[in-house]
């Protein structure tokens, strides 16, 4: 059964720094999507893309953050200066699109910044 | 501001009796809604989904039911099975806004079923 897949499973980085974090998305799959769920809170959106661009943004998806599709199979969340408050976990989604809405997770990657 | 509340965070059910996990939302615009099983690290798992246009669906083990006049759904488990313990969240959609069906998440519900 096809399946989203997301590296790394656990990213430590220093606050500051730029992370990138990866997402191979189901391969039929046109919409995509970043959540996060700081230790102990719900799920939150970040970000969805479609069609080569972003779609919709929630606040959270200031301008540290950025998406990209490099290569038609990869998705990617990058911020671009790490700071205490973005450790989470982050799960990328994919749906397949038209009168379909569910969405599939990865397993998510663990962000830790020090 | 919770759109999707989710007001019980735990749940204890016996193996074989039902589990009925409950979810309201404030925001009369959503019009589709989702239940997702999450286990520690790991990533939500779609369970099942209902549109607003529907009162009940049912997939296998689980049925859930939307009473749009109360803004509130709920999930139920029958027979629960000890493999069912993990946390389920309520998400929703309003698609009417041309949403790209950004998920709006409650804070969940941890079930625990006793063998």
């Amino acid at each position: 059964e096809p399946e989203v897949t997301q590296t790394p499973s656990h990213q430590v980085t220093q606050m500051g720094q730029e992370v990138i974090l990866r997402c191979v998305p189901i391969s039929n799959h046109l919409y995509f999507y970043w959540y996060r769920q700081i230790l102990g809170q719900k799920v939150e959106f970040l970000v969805s893309f479609y069609n080569n661009e972003i779609s919709e943004k929630s606040e959270i998806f200031d301008d540290q953050f950025s998406v990209e599709r490099p290569d038609g199979s990869n998705f990617t969340l990058k911020i671009r200066s790490t700071k205490l408050e973005d450790s989470a976990m982050y799960f990328c989604a994919s749906r397949a699109g038209g009168s379909s809405y569910e969405q599939y997770f990865g397993p998510g990657t663990r962000l830790t910044v020090t | 501001d919770q759109q999707v509340k989710q007001n019980s965070p735990s749940l204890s059910v016996q193996e074989g009796r039902i589990s009925i996990l409950n979810c309201d939302y404030t925001n009369s615009m959503f019009d589709y809604f989702l239940w997702y099983k999450k286990y520690p690290a790991e990533g939500p798992t779609f369970l099942i989904s209902i549109s607003s246009i529907k009162d009940k669906n049912e997939d296998g083990r689980f049925t859930v039911f939307l009473n749009k006049s109360a803004k509130h759904l709920s999930l139920h488990i029958v027979p629960s099975q000890p493999g069912d313990s993990a946390v389920y969240f309520c998400a929703a959609i309003a698609r009417i806004w041309g949403s790209q069906g950004n998920l709006i998440f409650g804070k969940g519900t941890k079930l625990s079923v006793k063998p």
